[in-house]
Formats: C-alpha cells, structure tokens, sequence
C-alpha cells in the first residue's frame, strides 16, 4: 500500500487567516483526494485532486473556499482560506491506484486544525 | 449515488467477547465495500475490503465482514475482542466505474471494557 504523509499533523489558527496542508506519497499515484472530518462526525469529501488540471469539487465546497493544487503523482496541497471557526476539523488527503492497487484509497494521518 | 447506513453509533462490549458492527448500504450500480479503523487522534487504516468473489473477507487484526447482496449488507464481525480494538470503525462503498468516490457511514465507536 501507499505511504502517505501530511503537514502539519496540527495547527491552531486565528479567523480570516489561510492554512495550506501538504499530503505527500511516496509513490506514484493515479487519483488523491481531500476529506473533511468534522468533530465526532464521519468523513466528507472535498474534492479530487486531478493532476495538472483543476480540482473536481463536491457540493457544497468551492474552489475559492478550498484551492487545491496536484502538480505531479506524488503531491499535493489543500487550503483553507478566510478561516473560520467553522473550519475546525480534521483534514485529511487520500490516494488510490499506484502500488496500492486501483480500487483501494490509502489515507494519510491527517491534519488537526482549530479556528479561533 | 450511494449511502451508507452504520446501525449502531456506540458499541460497548467486554474484553474477549465476540462483536458485530453493522453496515448496511444503498447503491444503484455496483459496489466495492470497506471496513476502515481509526484509532484515537490517528488517521484512516483499512481493514478489509469486498471487491469480488468469496463473500467472506477476512482483513487484519482478526476481523472478517460478509458481503449480503440480497440484503445490501457488509457486517463486520470479530470473535474476540482485546482493548487495543477500541476505535471508530467506518464502513465506506465506492462505485466500480468513474471516480470511484467514498461514501462513508457515520462510524461506529466500539469501546471494549475490562
């Protein structure tokens, strides 16, 4: 299976301010995508990151809100701009094809953010 | 589209007892199922996965989940429990054709007690 990191682990920011998070494979991938994780709730996809085009984003998020950038295979990054306390939640990326297999998403271990 | 319906929110169960978390799902096409396990403050792990053929599916930590077509169903089942499976356990489907997006249910948190 993939290998996949994030950065930050966490991050406390204060309101109207902008956090980029950064999820990194450690092989080539065909699909990534970014999750929401409200507390105490289930995941929520955001979007699919597509590589070297425009994000595919699910209802109810836009791309204003939650630019993502995929530059290549392995890499990429989700922001989540003009915070709100809202904002917090856990972020999470995902990958599926590559070593892994193409039917299979591998999550990283997410990004803890806490809007003040 | 596709839903997810995890039957039971909390799961308390005693260290070394059998336990059944249920999943049942909604789907117009075909399916892939997943049981994932998120441990306190951790990310997403796999547990096992249904994609074809046998209907039992055995996955790690001596888990295995069977695959009910006829009642839309992907129970996950373990025979004895330890401490250490205390988590949030979430059953997800995807689609065999386009982007093969989650769907998740709302989880269900199992709490083994001594």
């Amino acid at each position: 299976s993939a290998v996949i990191s994030q950065k930050p682990s966490r991050d406390i920011c204060q309101r109207g301010t902008s956090l980029t998070i950064q999820c990194q494979v450690d092989s080539q991938v065909t699909m990534m995508f970014w999750y929401r994780q409200q507390p105490g709730q289930s995941l929520t996809l955001i979007a699919t990151a597509n590589q070297g085009s425009e994000a595919t984003y699910e209802s109810g998020f836009v791309i204003d809100k939650f630019p993502i950038s995929r530059p290549n295979l392995t890499f990429s990054t989700l922001t989540v701009s003009n915070m709100s306390p809202e904002d917090s939640s856990i972020y999470l990326c995902s990958a599926q094809g590559g070593q892994g297999g193409l039917d299979t998403q591998y999550f990283g271990p997410g990004t803890r953010l806490t809007v003040l | 589209a596709q839903s997810v319906t995890q039957l039971d929110s909390q799961v308390p169960v005693f260290e070394e007892a059998p336990v059944e978390l249920r999943c049942n799902y909604s789907s117009s096409v075909s399916v892939y199922l997943f049981w994932y396990v998120q441990y306190p403050n951790q990310g997403l792990q796999l547990l096992l996965k249904y994609l074809s053929g046998s209907t039992l599916v055995k996955g790690i930590n001596g888990f295995e989940a069977e695959f009910n077509k006829s009642q839309t169903s992907f129970h996950l089942r373990k025979p004895s429990v330890h401490i250490s499976d205390t988590a949030e356990y979430f059953c997800a489907v995807s689609d065999i054709q386009g982007a093969q997006k989650l769907v998740f249910g709302q989880g269900t948190r199992l709490t083994i007690n001594p």
